[in-house]
């Protein structure tokens, strides 16, 4: 089954505070692991991706955890701030499909100030 | 540089019509994806392109038919359209069709 699951669907941080998404996948055939951050009415942008031989990744505030044991990976961002309110999307692909992502329900994140 | 352009950025249509939707990828990149994203949800993948070549094509029914120029931009066509058609779909390009892909604003439509 090619399903990535999102949790949770709605946080709410306060400014400063640490943001963490969770996703999981049942598809080992998965190799590739990105996040997108979406705004109203614009299109995901990519945030941060890894893959699997890599258990943790970091870019600025933002750092991908991999479990790939557990088949399990999270988002976490540092001292968030209000600008970073926006939807995340947790994604997967398999080698030779990586125009074809699965996508997670989304988390929708809020820092209050 | 300019990103991933898609027009129209807002479209209504009624039900039975047909729609073309068109995107226009970051230059210099080969590969365009076509997704629906309906409202709450993620992106659902539809379609992929690669040097004019259909790549891969998600869970959709025949209504949808997408093409890509030699220019590598790309058009998706949905016929006979439903009320359940609704949603904002999202083109999104890469160079090689690999990693990476960027994501245009979408195309918001809307069938009544």
């Amino acid at each position: 089954q090619q399903q990535v699951k999102q949790s949770p669907q709605s946080l709410i941080v306060q400014k400063g505070g640490i943001s963490i998404i969770n996703c999981a996948y049942e598809n080992t055939a998965f190799d590739y692991f990105p996040w997108y951050q979406q705004f109203p009415g614009k299109g995901p942008a990519l945030l941060i991706a890894i893959r699997p031989d890599v258990s943790e990744k970091k870019e600025g505030r933002f750092t991908i955890s991999f479990n790939k044991s557990a088949k399990q990976f999270s988002l976490h961002i540092m001292d968030s701030q209000p600008g970073d309110s926006a939807t995340y999307f947790c994604a997967a692909s398999i080698s030779g499909s990586q125009g074809n992502l699965i996508f997670g329900k989304g988390t929708k994140l809020s820092v209050k100030p | 540089d300019a990103g991933v352009t898609q027009s129209p950025t807002h479209l209504i249509k009624t039900r039975g019509q047909h729609v073309t939707l068109r995107c226009s990828p970051i230059s210099g990149h080969k590969s365009v994806s076509w997704y629906q994203q309906v409202l709450g949800q993620g992106p659902q993948f539809i379609f992929q392109y690669y040097e004019k070549e259909e790549r891969g094509r998600g869970n959709f029914p025949d209504r949808f038919s997408a093409r890509q120029f030699p220019n590598y931009s790309s058009e998706l066509n949905v016929n006979a359209l439903l009320l359940g058609d609704s949603a904002l779909y999202l083109c999104a390009s890469s160079r090689t069709g690999d990693y990476g892909y960027t994501f245009g604003s979408g195309t918001r439509l809307t069938v009544v």
